[in-house]
């Protein structure tokens, strides 16, 4: 079984739903991190946390230390947030393990 | 200010040839982080330098695989004898300090043939 489980693997969905994305993790942790990476581009780190709840814009982050969880969520889902979202734990104080990620396919 | 970033970005080389793959991380940053990204297989932790501190090797797959870090500058990561399992993306990113967040460069694409 991998430290970090994420689900779904694939997630396609209509423009301007709310979309959930979710990440379990095995293990103690320091920090939990979220990522994206567009088709052929870069990674962006979008949140970094460990406790309670982030926001920036339509994206939202949580984080359940004592059920090893946490949730990506869009809001108002558009085709430009179509990407692969990665989950990655923080262990050891400086080694990321990182989830399968999900891809994302929004729908016009 | 500038990103971090990454030579060359592509590689192609032959099977049994070192390669030398360089990361000039965000200015400042004290912590550097290489990684990979195979097809496949998803991202995997190499290799982390903070400040002086010894770097954490832990995630290096085999001793053909080496790196470097001048200072809180440059680093180097070396792959000697490269094999057709070397093949994938390699990262590098930096941050400040370990407990923020990580800046990724754009990856060089090595292809061992």
């Amino acid at each position: 079984k991998n430290e970090v489980e994420q689900s779904p693997q694939n997630l396609t969905a209509q423009e301007g739903e709310f979309i959930t994305i979710n990440c379990s993790y095995s293990v103690g942790i320091s920090a939990l991190h979220w990522l994206q990476q567009h088709p052929g581009g870069g990674i962006v780190s979008l949140f970094m946390l460990s406790s309670g709840k982030k926001k920036h814009g339509r994206l939202i982050a949580t984080i359940n230390i004592q059920e090893k969880h946490s949730s990506l969520h869009i809001t108002a889902s558009h085709p430009r947030d179509s990407a692969v979202y990665i989950c990655a734990v923080m262990r050891g104080g400086n080694k990321l393990v990182f989830g399968a990620g999900t891809i994302l396919r929004v729908k016009s | 200010g500038a990103g971090v970033s990454q030579s060359p970005s592509n590689k192609v080389t032959e099977k049994g040839k070192d390669v030398e793959l360089r990361c000039d991380p965000i200015s400042g940053h004290t912590a550097l982080y290489w990684y990979r990204q195979s097809l496949g297989q998803g991202l995997e932790f190499l290799i982390y330098f903070q400040g002086n501190s010894a770097p954490d090797k832990s995630g290096l797959p085999s001793d053909r695989f080496s790196a470097e870090r001048t200072g809180e500058s440059v680093s180097t990561l070396t792959i000697q004898r490269t094999q057709q399992e070397d093949s994938a993306v390699y990262l590098c990113a930096s941050s400040l300090y370990w407990t923020d967040t990580q800046y990724f460069g754009p990856g060089t694409r090595l292809t061992v043939l």
